[in-house]
């Protein structure tokens, strides 16, 4: 089954902490995007990478942190700098940075106390 | 700056029945895409429909279709014959830059749908 996984679903962690959300992808798609949602709103772009080794910051990237070592992982760091990091993220991948669908993970959900 | 406007937060409608989210956008750019994406309340978001800006013909994919009126920049989604497993959250979103540059969305707030029996 291809698809795009995203772990854990809900993630607890206390104020202060870095924390590293995973994604992962078994589609060989080459471009990976990172996407926060918080209630009552749409997405909004974190971070993508268009290629294995690159990545370019997104809407909202202040407070984050990305890497793209394998095509099939694009794992976001929530670091101690970000303000308000309780929402829900969302990963995504297309086949290339021309291609009009994106497919997206299950999300993960981050509360931070 | 390129904007999405989605300006129902909800909608009702009856099994069967038909029903339109609107979606106007904003945009300077000549080339655009248009999306709409599904989000049941699991979460995942679920490609619906696509739109190019040069596309003369409206895209339509099963009971989904989009109504693009490019002179009015609105692209609203209609849903023929609704059904209960429609209930979900609705978003339109927008490719920034032309094809091949990037693939970055914009996204609106998205139109809460319930199907009512």
């Amino acid at each position: 089954d291809g698809g795009i996984t995203q772990s854990p679903k809900y993630l607890f962690r206390k104020e202060g902490q870095n924390v590293t959300l995973s994604c992962e992808q078994n589609l060989n798609h080459d471009a990976m995007y990172w996407y926060r949602q918080d209630p009552g709103q749409g997405l909004r772009l974190i971070y993508y990478s268009q290629i294995v080794n690159d990545f370019q910051k997104g809407d909202i990237a202040e407070g984050y942190s990305v890497s793209r070592e394998k095509k099939e992982s694009f794992p976001l760091t929530v670091t101690s700098a970000q303000k308000n990091p309780t929402a829900f993220y969302l990963c995504a991948s297309s086949v290339d940075r021309a291609s009009h669908e994106q497919y997206f993970g299950p999300g993960t959900r981050l509360t931070v106390t | 700056a390129q904007k999405i406007t989605q300006t129902q937060p909800g909608m009702f409608v009856q099994e069967k029945e038909a029903v339109t989210l609107d979606c106007t956008y904003d945009t300077s750019d000549q080339s655009y895409g248009l999306f709409w994406y599904k989000q049941p309340s699991s979460g995942e978001m679920i490609f619906l429909i696509y739109q190019g800006s040069y596309d003369e013909q409206n895209a339509t994919e099963g009971r989904y279709s989009l109504n693009f009126q490019k002179a009015r920049k609105s692209a609203n989604l209609v849903i023929s014959a609704s059904q209960l497993g429609d209930s979900a959250m609705y978003f339109c979103a927008m490719r920034e830059g032309t094809r091949g540059a990037t693939n970055k969305l914009i996204f609106g707030t998205g139109t809460l749908l319930a199907v009512q029996p």
